[in-house]
């Protein structure tokens, strides 16, 4: 059984640019959510996919967006990078619960740090 | 919005000390969750707490879900060099397809 894996690990980026950051969600898995976390706090959910179909989102502007794959895959596009868009993007996957949601017990990648200039 | 306020922010302590950490919300969560996170890592769960009252162990760990819902403790005893991490607090909101308010997380140091 393999367990949730991001890409890149780490990348640096300039003001203004995109970025893509890809998950594979852990086997039998059909939820992903995406959180970023700053350093020195928790993570703050940004969304969650279900059957790949946004089910949630938080408090994020639309250039944070995401796509999930019919093999359960994930990716989270952020367009004009600010500085503050600097951060760890962890994917977390779950099974889900009734209608869809998730129960809490997410299993998380290691990240993808972001750094941008 | 939701905020979970978790204390103390760091511990300091010698191997083989008891730990306890708090998480207190100023809104009410149906589940309670304890994750632990260490360094290039993600956060891993530890403990989760589905009911008003309950207290559930996972080896050396205990953590409790406050019976107002609005607060959860997690006490680790003997701790050894190994606990050292941050750990989380976190409330599930079923709002939202279900997502997680994470506390600041309290960073522990064990000393050998």
């Amino acid at each position: 059984e393999t367990g949730v894996t991001q890409s890149p690990t780490h990348l640096i980026k300039t003001r203004g640019q995109q970025v893509t950051l890809r998950c594979s969600s852990q086997s039998g898995h059909n939820t992903v959510s995406w959180y970023q976390q700053a350093l020195g706090q928790g993570p703050q959910f940004i969304f969650q996919y279900y059957r790949e179909e946004e089910n949630g989102r938080g408090n994020f502007p639309p250039r944070f967006s995401g796509l999930q794959f019919p093999n359960y895959s994930s990716e989270l596009n952020v367009n004009a990078l600010e500085l503050d868009d600097s951060a760890l993007y962890l994917c977390a996957s779950s099974s889900p619960g009734l209608a869809g949601t998730n129960t809490g017990e997410l299993f998380f990648g290691e990240g993808s740090r972001l750094t941008v200039l | 919005g939701q905020q979970l306020n978790q204390s103390p922010q760091s511990m300091f302590i010698q191997e083989g000390e008891d730990v306890s950490m708090n998480c207190t919300s100023s809104s009410i969560f149906n589940t309670w969750l304890w994750y632990k996170q260490e360094p290039g890592e993600g956060p891993v769960l530890l403990i989760a707490l589905y009911k008003a009252g309950e207290l559930t162990s996972n080896g050396r760990l205990t953590a409790q879900f406050g019976i107002t819902r609005k607060d959860s403790f997690l006490n680790i005893s003997a701790s050894i060099p190994s606990d050292v991490g941050i750990y989380f607090c976190a409330g599930l909101d079923y709002n939202q397809g279900g997502k997680l308010i994470f506390g600041q997380g309290t960073e522990l140091s064990v000393k050998p």
